[in-house]
């Protein structure tokens, strides 16, 4: 299994482009997620799927859409970039929902929006 | 509003030493607190967890401790390794749900 991943690994953008951020995985995994990695932030919850088709807003979803047509894949679309989006990002997945799941996490895309 | 609050920001500890990470927590509907390493380069990667039904979880060197009524919990990493060092993250979700809700980190330096 290759688990979680995630590609491009380094991306640089101009304000307003448009980009994709792949994410897919292997496992068979329900859930998936993307989240945002700041200096002295944390991790934050940018958007969540429970499954193929349903999608979610997590902690700071603007700037950012995503769709789940398949299991394995989820996408980031980041529609009009801004240097606020400058952030490592990383995407996960578990088995499904509920205690004690386990979330993998992929090896980030690092964005950097100038 | 930082929901997850970590200290300290970062720590040095001697090889050998004992290194103690603390979060608090504001919301009293969470009920799992996983934490995370990170190395250099990687995505996180789950270390040890617990559920508020127990005070103490120990999984090798790694022990949880929680305290309920303070809403604190801190990981004890016993006979600290220099290749133990990384970041930390504590995090808390609530529910039937995985969104969970990261501190901002501890950096680890486990000097030889």
């Amino acid at each position: 299994n290759a688990g979680v991943t995630q590609t491009p690994k380094f991306q640089v953008l101009k304000t307003g482009q448009s980009m994709t951020l792949q994410c897919a995985q292997d496992m068979n995994h329900e859930y998936m997620s993307w989240y945002r990695q700041d200096p002295g932030m944390g991790l934050r919850l940018i958007h969540y799927s429970v499954g193929a088709g349903i999608t979610d807003q997590g902690e700071v979803p603007n700037g950012y859409n995503v769709s789940r047509s398949t299991t394995e894949d989820f996408p980031l679309r980041l529609l009009s970039a801004a240097p606020s989006q400058t952030s490592v990002y990383f995407c996960a997945s578990s088995y499904s929902i509920g205690l004690g799941n386990e979330q993998f996490f992929g090896p980030g895309t690092r964005l950097t929006v100038l | 509003q930082q929901q997850v609050k970590q200290s300290p920001q970062s720590l040095i500890v001697q090889k050998g030493g004992i290194s103690i990470i603390n979060c608090a927590y504001e919301n009293t509907a969470f009920d799992y607190f996983p934490w995370y390493q990170q190395f250099p380069g990687k995505g996180p990667a789950l270390l040890i967890a617990i559920r508020p039904d127990v005070s103490e979880k120990k999984e090798g060197r790694f022990t949880i401790s929680f305290n309920k009524s303070a809403k604190q919990f801190s990981l004890h990493i016993m006979d600290s390794q220099p290749g133990d060092s990384a970041t930390y993250f504590c995090a808390a979700s609530k529910g039937a749900t995985n969104k969970l809700i990261f501190g901002t980190g501890t950096l680890l330096a486990v000097q030889p």
